[in-house]
């Protein structure tokens, strides 16, 4: 079974530009969430996608947006990076069942690192 | 406003004392309750959730919804459960967002 795997696995933008993260979902999970931990922050929920909808958003601004696929990988895009978007972006997989999203344990990725200078 | 709180940002003990990592929430509703632990140089994974009133790795953490707090006890400390360690309710239901307390990072001394 492979696990929830991010790329890339650090990244270096500048102000202004936009940026695109990638996460494979565990093996039979349909249910993705995004968190962004800032250094010596816990994760901060960014939102959830399941069965290609998104399912709940967190305090972050619209230029931040998801997408998820079929196979129930999925995309985080942030556009006009900011300094303070500088953080480890972690996504997260989760089991769902045929109706409703996952209500089990959320596994994580290894987490991209997104400096912005 | 969902709010968790992990009063100690650091905690030192020696290996085989008793370990009692704090987290007081916030939280409207019957949220459900997680602990999660980053080993060095591993991912963020499941530690144990207080619904399945599992012990794992000798760790337990009762719930007190008077004091609305979730603390994590284990009653001897070994070297191997250095980590950080985050307290994380979520509302339940068809919501699983977790909200992450700010982690406790747990030194066991030898």
């Amino acid at each position: 079974e492979t696990g929830v795997t991010q790329s890339p696995t650090h990244l270096i933008k500048t102000r202004g530009q936009q940026v695109t993260l990638r996460c494979s979902s565990q093996s039979g999970h349909n249910t993705v969430s995004w968190y962004q931990q800032a250094l010596g922050q816990g994760p901060q929920f960014i939102f959830q996608y399941y069965r290609e909808e998104e399912n709940g958003r967190g305090n972050f601004p619209p230029r931040f947006s998801g997408l998820q696929f079929p196979n129930y990988s999925s995309e985080l895009n942030v556009n006009a990076l900011e300094l303070d978007d500088s953080a480890l972006y972690l996504c997260a997989s989760s089991p769902g069942g045929a109706g409703v999203p996952s209500t089990d344990t959320q596994y994580f990725g290894p987490g991209t690192r997104l400096t912005v200078l | 406003a969902q709010r968790v709180t992990q009063p100690e940002k650091l905690l030192s003990v020696f290996k085989g004392a008793p370990v009692e990592l704090k987290c007081n929430y916030s939280y409207s509703g019957s949220p459900e309750l997680f602990w999660y632990v980053q080993y060095s140089r591993q991912r963020l994974q499941l530690l144990l959730r207080h619904i399945s009133r599992e012990s794992i790795k000798g760790f337990t953490a009762d719930l007190n919804k008077g004091e609305t707090s979730f603390h994590l006890k284990k009653p001897f400390a070994q070297e191997e459960d250095s980590a950080m360690y985050y307290c994380a309710p979520s509302p339940g239901g068809s919501n699983y967002k977790l909200t992450f307390g700010k982690g406790t990072l747990l030194t066991v001394n030898p």
